[in-house]
């Protein structure tokens, strides 16, 4: 069965401090996605980035990067010189994606606060 | 495209009465789903739909729950009758398949039951 644990339930940085919210999952398929959603105040749920379980390699998007270890199941986000508008809950998730099933499952999220 | 579009943005009913949260996807979508957001819960997916046919529904919460979808462009959660424990946001998202895959999120339905 799927399962995202993101075992970090709140963390509180300085700005321009770097930070890492960790994510490991748990999927018995070979194929599947993982995905980090963003949740800022206003509620609304915004896409930050997809990776398929066959592309290790790690990302980078401005402030923002992203380091996939299959070998540890984990899916880990980091964002770099934070700001103050990086404050947001943020939402590790897990599709199979198989032809049976497309559920996106959630982790229970990480709570970021950056304090100016 | 606009987006998934969820209507109403928020809900205020009195306990027992029934709600009807709607939702529209994204044109060409297959998949369309439900989830539920409390502090308690978190995220819990209740149902989702596969070309308009309900595949997994092991999410709903009890029977005064129900969930469907007349036509590709059109979905509804119903809730008959609500109770105070109901009240959550409420997100519907869909998603398409092969270079359509990826997620998309409504704004959400903010349903409080007094």
């Amino acid at each position: 069965a799927q399962k995202v644990t993101q075992a970090q339930t709140e963390i509180s940085v300085v700005e321009k401090e770097d930070v890492t919210l960790d994510c490991v999952y748990e999927t018995r398929d070979t194929t599947y996605y993982l995905f980090w959603y963003k949740q800022p105040p206003s509620g609304e749920l915004v896409f930050l980035i997809r990776r398929n379980s066959f592309d290790e390699q790690n990302e980078i998007s401005g402030r923002y990067s992203w380091n996939f270890q299959k070998s540890t199941s984990s899916f880990n986000f980091t964002i770099t010189a934070s700001q103050v508008v990086d404050s947001a809950v943020y939402f590790c998730a897990l599709s199979e994606a198989t032809d049976s099933s497309y559920k996106l499952i959630f982790g229970s999220g990480t709570r970021l606060l950056v304090r100016p | 495209d606009a987006g998934v579009i969820q209507s109403p943005r928020h809900e205020v009913t009195e306990m027992g009465q029934e709600v009807t949260l709607r939702c529209k996807p994204i044109s060409g979508h297959d998949y369309l789903f439900w989830y539920r957001q409390t502090m308690m819960r978190g995220l819990e997916l209740l149902i989702y739909f596969n070309n308009n046919v309900p595949i997994d529904d092991s999410g709903m919460p009890e029977d005064r729950f129900s969930a469907k979808m007349p036509n590709a462009s059109f979905s509804t959660l119903k809730i008959q009758p609500s109770e105070p424990r109901d009240s959550a946001v409420y997100f519907c998202a869909s998603t398409g398949t092969g270079a359509n895959y990826g997620y998309t999120f409504g704004s959400g339905t903010r349903l409080t039951v007094v």
